[in-house]
């Protein structure tokens, strides 16, 4: 079975500030890993993916992932916070590439 | 449409009835999904369709639910009998086929069951 831990239920970071949104993750197989992203009054939105290959992701709006196998993290980072970032933020693992198994998920207020 | 349309947008209900929730997906899009998420928690899957049939009904979580896409477009979700723990947000996706980096998902359906 696989599923998603999401340290942290709200970050508030101040605007320029880096954003550091963990995820662990647990997975008897090579998972494909995933953040979306979830403003207000829209539908979710893929920030990034990880399949195989290169271990950091880059992603839409300055968003990054690093896969590090050996501590079962895929972490999302953006170096200069936005207000516009902010939004509620999710980690997801799949074992296949259909089923998503999502974390309890993050939301980010970004201060001015 | 441009994107993933859910109707309605909210639905309230009373404890024991039946409500159907619809999903039109964007033109083309041969993969349905269907997901949950209830109040502070992540999406938890339901359902996938791949044309018209369901690959994969296993996150329903009872035979009160119940799913269709009878022309593999439109989808229905259907809950008889609805319960108070049925209440959330319901969200669809679809994509070109399989394969996540190309799934779109709607803004859900917000059910109460009062």
């Amino acid at each position: 079975a696989q599923s998603v831990t999401q340290l942290g239920s709200h970050v508030s970071v101040s605007e320029g500030a880096l954003v550091l949104l963990r995820c662990n993750y647990s997975s008897s197989v090579p998972p494909y890993l995933f953040w979306y992203v979830q403003y207000p009054n829209q539908g979710l939105q893929l920030l990034l993916k990880y399949t195989t290959g290169a271990t950091l992701v880059k992603g839409i709006n300055g968003f990054e992932a690093e896969f590090k196998k050996s501590e079962t993290s895929f972490h999302l980072t953006k170096p200069s916070a936005h207000m516009s970032d902010a939004a509620e933020y999710f980690c997801a693992v799949s074992p296949n590439d259909y089923k998503l198994s999502f974390g309890a998920g993050t939301t980010v207020t970004v201060r001015a | 449409g441009a994107g993933v349309s859910q109707t309605p947008s909210n639905k309230v209900t009373e404890k024991g009835k039946y409500v159907e929730l619809r999903c039109d997906p964007i033109s083309g899009h041969t993969a349905l999904y269907w997901y949950r998420q209830s109040l502070g928690q992540g999406p938890e899957f339901l359902i996938y369709f791949q044309g018209t049939g369901a690959a994969d009904d296993s996150g329903l979580p009872n035979d009160r639910f119940f799913a269709v896409r009878p022309e593999g477009s439109v989808s229905t979700l259907k809950i008889q009998r609805t319960e108070r723990g049925d209440s959330a947000v319901y969200l669809c996706a679809s994509s070109p086929s399989t394969g996540h980096t190309e799934a779109f998902f709607g803004q859900g359906t917000r059910l109460t069951v009062v």
